[in-house]
């Protein structure tokens, strides 16, 4: 099974920061990863797809970048709205696996 | 307007059964794959398994911890995936959400642009 491992696990910020996340696949996954929003109570909300790809209608200040086995998630001036816990995903192999999630606070 | 709806969930003793259904409305369903993935509580994200069209066999795919317990049928008729559950553990516990897959041009890769709002299941005695 391919391991995703996202880091920070948490971390702290402003408005207006820009705010970095990186998730590490176990092995070389060629683009196959998403980015996932996801509010308390509600269900994930597509971000990213296929590492670099902004889903249609999600605001221009995300964006993702990476290859191999490694990719990032950056949010440039944080918003009030997008204090919430995102989540990488690997499509590259059965089992489709998730990394463990990083959620961005309010400082 | 396109959308998935989960439907099923509720309490179960373990060792008990529960069937979930995603109803889809809004795309043709019969064109698409569609996956479960859970969340336990204050958990993250499992993938659960993905179900294929007809034009791919109706093939199926779980994972390790479901596997031989989970069974994914559909009715391209009803627009609806069923998820039948049997010998439920406590570990099940979790929102199943259905997520619709998509293809990334005439690749390998597909990822889940569509997402239900979950259907929370409870294993407990």
């Amino acid at each position: 099974d391919i391991q995703m491992t996202q880091s920070p696990s948490s971390l702290s910020a402003s408005v207006g920061d820009r705010v970095t996340i990186t998730c590490r696949a176990s092995q070389s996954i060629d683009s196959y990863l998403g980015w996932f929003q996801q509010k308390p109570g509600k269900a994930p909300k597509l971000l990213i797809y296929a590492a670099s790809s902004l889903q249609s209608g999600v605001p221009s200040r995300f964006s993702g970048s990476g290859s191999g086995p490694l990719y990032t998630l950056t949010i440039d001036s944080l918003q009030p709205e997008d204090f919430a816990t995102y989540y990488c995903q690997q499509s590259y192999s059965f089992p489709l696996t998730f990394g463990g999630g990083t959620t961005v606070g309010i400082k | 307007e396109e959308q998935v709806v989960e439907s099923g969930g509720g309490l179960v003793h373990p060792g008990g059964s529960l069937r979930l259904s995603c109803g889809a409305s809004g795309f043709t369903f019969n064109d698409h794959y569609i996956d479960w993935v859970r969340q336990a509580p204050g958990k993250g994200l499992e993938w659960v398994g993905r179900s294929r069209n007809k034009l791919n066999s109706y093939t199926t795919e779980y994972a390790a911890s479901v596997k031989g317990r989970f069974t994914l049928s559909r009715d391209d008729s009803e627009n609806s995936l069923y998820l039948q559950m049997n010998s439920l553990q406590t570990e099940d516990t979790a929102v199943y959400y259905c997520a619709r897959a998509l293809r990334w041009y005439r690749s390998d890769y597909w990822y889940f642009d569509l997402w239900g709002r979950g259907t929370l299941v409870t294993v407990s005695s």
